[in-house]
């Protein structure tokens, strides 16, 4: 069974700071790994995602998330947060070809002037 | 090109309705899904379809029904609407790996 942690239900950051949003997840296979971003009353909208080519993926927005294997880990970051980056942040994991994704509980980011 | 499309965007419902929520996507795609999010719960699949006249449960299924007769359209029934069933409700359409969701519909039940 796979699972997914986000460290943090919520997050605040300065504008202009680094994000740093955890990802830990448990698959019994390697697994495609995803962050999506949903603005507020809007659906999901996918950043980036591993899909087992480079472990550094790098997304839209000036995303980035690294696949850490023997830490079981896929954080994302940004290197510096705009006021445009307030959103909530999901993980996702699936098995590779299945589609089925598997959701963390999600992270808000707060991003203060 | 409208990607999903989800109606109603609102709906509030009496105990014991019944309804459908309409999904419709314009890609072609074999694979979708329907998720419903709670708040700290993330996204949970309730039912998936990997191509017309296939549908498959996912994690949490009670109270829903599905079909799949076309490539396009993937329905989601609440037979007896239940205030457990409160939530927002996304589909999703995938190829290969990349999932597209819907605007959502949210769903209220007194």
């Amino acid at each position: 069974a796979q699972s997914v942690t986000q460290l943090g239900s919520h997050v605040s950051v300065s504008e202009g700071a680094l994000v740093l949003l955890r990802c830990n997840y448990s698959s019994s296979v390697p697994p495609y790994l995803f962050w999506y971003v949903q603005y507020p009353n809007q659906g999901l909208q996918l950043l980036l995602k591993y899909t087992s080519a480079a472990t550094l993926v790098k997304g839209i927005n000036g995303f980035e998330a690294e696949f850490k294997k023997s830490e079981t880990s896929f954080h994302l970051t940004k290197p510096s947060a705009h006021m445009s980056d307030a959103a909530e942040y999901f993980c996702a994991v699936s098995d590779p070809g299945w589609g089925k994704l598997q959701f963390g509980a999600g992270t808000q980011v707060v991003v203060t002037p | 090109n409208a990607g999903v499309t989800q109606t109603p965007k609102f709906q509030v419902l009496k105990t014991g309705q019944s309804m459908t929520l309409q999904c419709a996507q314009d890609m072609n795609h074999e694979y979708m899904s329907w998720y419903r999010q709670d708040p700290g719960m993330g996204l949970r699949l309730i039912h998936y379809s990997v191509g017309a006249g296939i549908t498959d449960q996912g994690e949490v299924p009670n109270g829903y029904n599905v079909s799949r007769s076309t490539t396009e359209d993937f329905p989601l029934r609440l037979l007896s609407a239940a205030p457990s069933q409160t939530s927002v409700y996304f589909c999703a359409s995938s190829y290969r790996d990349e999932a597209f969701f819907g605007q959502g519909t949210r769903l209220t039940v007194v």
